[in-house]
């Protein structure tokens, strides 16, 4: 079983729709989370850090859920830049990073 | 500020080959990491390094090397390359550990 999971897609959604992945992970020792964006043929970028009580930034919101061991990410009002894959990735101690395969999000006209 | 360059961003070798590929950072970050991903795996950590002069073994280390000989600099070494070493490679770096990493632009890399 993978250490972090989450749902390869593709989600095909138009724009303006609003979109959720959902990533779990295995660790209960988890320290820290986040979600990276990741475009076609290039290199990883923060999208954003998960915290516990859950945070948002601008139509990005995402949510932890220790109890359960996912986290979440919500995308609203969707624009078509927002197509790209969405890494979720989990820290269980102070080096080791673990990656998600990526979900593949694509937002039509 | 360039932030974190790799090079060389393509290279195609024969199986037996050795060869390295050079990550550099300009943002004083202790922590220097490389990654290989491939599809329908997500990125995998191969070596990492919390300082110059340091260097441990990440998730799928066999058949790599590296060296951290200065600080803004960290080396994967392929020794003999395997059709199964053709990836992307990513290397990373960060602040502090298991936090925000700022990632290279990748090495794609072919193995024959």
């Amino acid at each position: 079983r993978k250490e972090v999971e989450q749902d390869p897609g593709p989600f095909n959604v138009p724009e303006g729709a609003t979109v959720a992945f959902n990533c779990t992970y295995s660790n209960s020792a988890s320290q820290s989370f986040f979600w990276y964006r990741q475009d076609c043929r290039k290199e990883p970028k923060l999208l954003m850090s998960v915290y516990s009580s859950g945070n948002e930034d601008g139509r990005f919101t995402a949510q932890l859920n220790r109890a359960c061991q996912y986290i979440s990410l919500l995308i609203r009002d969707s624009k078509l830049s927002d197509s790209a894959t969405y890494l979720c990735v989990v820290g269980y101690n102070n080096n080791d990073m673990r990656f998600g395969a990526g979900t593949r999000l694509t937002v039509k006209p | 500020n360039a932030g974190v360059t790799q090079t060389p961003k393509f290279r195609v070798l024969k199986t037996g080959q050795s060869m390295t590929l050079l990550c550099a950072q300009d943002m004083n970050h202790e922590y220097m990491y490389w990654y290989r991903q491939d599809p329908g795996m997500g990125l995998r950590l191969i070596h990492y390094s919390v300082g110059e002069g340091t260097t441990a073994k990440g998730e799928v280390p066999d058949g790599y090397n590296v060296s951290r000989l200065k600080k803004q600099n960290f080396l994967l070494g392929l020794e003999s390359a395997a059709p199964s070493q053709t990836s992307v490679y990513f290397c990373a770096s960060s602040y502090s550990g298991a936090n925000v990493l700022t990632f290279g632009a990748g090495s794609r890399l072919t193995v024959l």
